[in-house]
């Protein structure tokens, strides 16, 4: 079966502790995205990736790093700096090509929790 | 920064009722346009998307676009205890970027 996957499902942060959010993709997609859900708001952009070893901030990067040393994997490290983690973090790929009808399909999304 | 806006609701409909759900985008270069379910405590599942002007029609889904009025709709027709969720707006920039809009909160009352 083709999709995303993300891992754990939840996770606790202690405090200063850095900790990473695995997603995982088979679909051969190129571009990939991290989102952060926070109760009663939209999606926000923190990285996106549209392409191996290249990665750019989205609209809430601070206290959050990826990396993308393959195609099918985007992690992402939420560090100490990062004051107020608590929330559900969705990833998201999609095929590279700028046509109309390329859409994202997102996994099944992280919980964090701060202890 | 580029916007797209929905009432959050929370809007409820009787059961075999027609749903209508509205979002306005703020950019007139925007390319494509998207309607995501989602459950609570779940991601967001693709509904359907359109870029064309018009009507869009997918079983009970329908999808309408105005490109001229920057809005664009989701229709629900014989609505279902089922179809009770957030439904998110998403708008995609000629760059493959995402917009999303808060979402409207769906309840169908049987």
């Amino acid at each position: 079966d083709g999709g995303i996957t993300q891992s754990p499902k939840y996770l606790f942060r202690k405090e200063g502790q850095n900790v990473t959010l695995s997603c995982e993709q088979n679909l051969n997609h190129d571009a990939m995205y991290w989102y952060r859900q926070d109760p009663g708001q939209g999606l926000r952009l923190i990285y996106y990736s549209q392409i191996v070893n290249d990665f750019q901030k989205g609209d809430i990067a601070e206290g959050y790093s990826v990396s993308r040393e393959k195609k099918e994997s985007f992690p992402l490290t939420v560090t100490s700096a990062q004051k107020n983690p608590t929330a559900f973090y969705l990833c998201a790929s999609s095929k590279r090509l700028r046509t109309a009808q390329e859409t994202q399909y997102f996994g099944p999304g992280t919980r964090l929790l701060v202890l | 920064q580029k916007e797209v806006e929905q009432n959050s609701g929370p809007l409820s409909v009787p059961e075999g009722a027609i749903a209508s759900l509205n979002c306005t985008y703020s950019d007139r270069g925007s390319q494509s346009f998207f309607w995501y379910r989602q459950y609570s405590g779940k991601s967001p599942e693709l509904i359907m998307f359109i870029y064309s002007n018009g009507d869009k029609e997918d079983g009970r889904f329908t999808a309408q676009l105005n490109k001229a009025s920057q809005y664009v709709s989701l229709l629900i027709r014989d609505s279902q205890p089922s179809d009770s969720a957030t439904y998110l707006c998403a708008v995609k920039d000629t760059g493959n970027q995402f917009y999303f809009g808060t979402g409207t909160s769906l309840t169908v009352i049987p």
